[in-house]
C-alpha cells in the first residue's frame, strides 16, 4: 500500500516531557511537510523538507524540531511540551514540482495535560 | 501573507438540498494562485477532492463543483444534491507553483436524512 503513515495516532503527555512523531511515505516523493491544526481547525504549515534539506521553516517555537533520515521520513520532535502544543499534527508529501498533489497522513493528536 | 476565508463552522443542509461553501482569498504574490478543495471524512486522512490551476476554470469530482472566479478570487465550492456520505470537512487552499498549501479554517458539512 502506498500512502503516507502516522505514528502515534494519538498521545497524551504531561507539561515538559518530550514527545516524539513519526511520518513515513511510500509513494517515492521528494518533498515533506509537517503542519499542525489547532484547536480553531486551522492548518498551519511548520516545516518543509526536500530531500533531507529543509526549505521551509514557519515561525514556530524552538523546542519544535523535523528529523528527516532520507526522503521517505520525516520526524518532528517537541522538547518540553506547553499546553499550547495540543493539536492535531499532520503529515504529507510530494514531488517537488509545480502542480504535484499532496498525500495527507491521518495525522497525530497531542494532548498536553 | 496569503489568507483564505470560507464559510465558517458548520453547515447543515438536508439530503437532496443543494450547498454552496463560499471560499475567497488574497494573495500578495502578484498572479493567480493554484487552489484546492480538500475533504476530511469521519476517521479518514485530508485528501483532494477537486484543484483549478487555471484561473476562469471549473474543477470537478464526486458531484462537486467550484469555480475559479479570478474578478472576485472566489472558488465556492457547490453541489446540486446532497447526500448522507458528504458529510466531512470541507478545506479551501491555495498554493503558488510548488510552494506550501495555505488553508482555510475548514466548513463542517452535516447532511441530515
Amino acid at each position: 500500500e502506498t500512502a503516507v503513515f502516522q505514528t502515534p495516532n494519538y498521545h497524551v503527555t504531561q507539561v515538559g516531557n518530550e514527545v516524539s512523531f513519526n511520518c513515513k511515505q511510500t509513494l517515492g516523493h521528494d518533498t515533506m511537510y509537517w503542519y499542525k491544526q489547532d484547536s480553531k481547525k486551522l492548518l498551519k504549515i511548520m516545516f518543509s523538507y526536500n530531500n533531507k534539506q529543509l526549505i521551509v521553516n514557519e515561525t514556530v517555537p524552538r523546542r519544535f524540531s523535523p528529523q528527516s533520515s532520507d526522503k521517505a521520513h520525516l520526524n518532528l520532535r517537541i522538547k518540553s511540551v506547553e499546553p499550547e502544543d495540543s493539536a492535531v499534527y499532520l503529515c504529507a508529501s510530494s514531488q517537488f514540482r509545480v502542480n504535484s498533489d499532496y498525500t495527507f497522513g491521518s495525522g497525530t493528536r497531542l494532548l498536553v495535560i | 501573507g496569503d489568507s483564505v476565508t470560507q464559510t465558517e463552522g458548520q453547515v447543515t443542509v438536508s439530503e437532496s438540498k443543494s450547498l454552496i461553501i463560499n471560499c475567497t482569498y488574497s494573495a500578495t504574490s502578484i498572479g493567480y494562485p493554484n487552489l484546492f478543495w480538500y475533504v476530511r471524512y469521519p476517521g479518514e486522512g485530508l485528501q483532494l477532492l477537486l484543484k483549478v490551476i487555471t484561473a476562469g476554470q471549473k474543477g470537478s469530482s464526486r458531484g462537486f463543483e467550484a469555480t475559479y472566479n479570478k474578478e472576485a478570487t472566489s472558488f465556492h465550492l457547490q453541489k446540486a444534491s446532497v447526500q448522507e456520505s458528504d458529510s466531512a470537512v470541507y478545506y479551501c487552499a491555495l498554493r503558488w507553483g510548488f510552494n506550501k498549501l495555505t488553508f482555510g479554517a475548514g466548513t463542517r458539512l452535516a447532511v441530515c436524512p
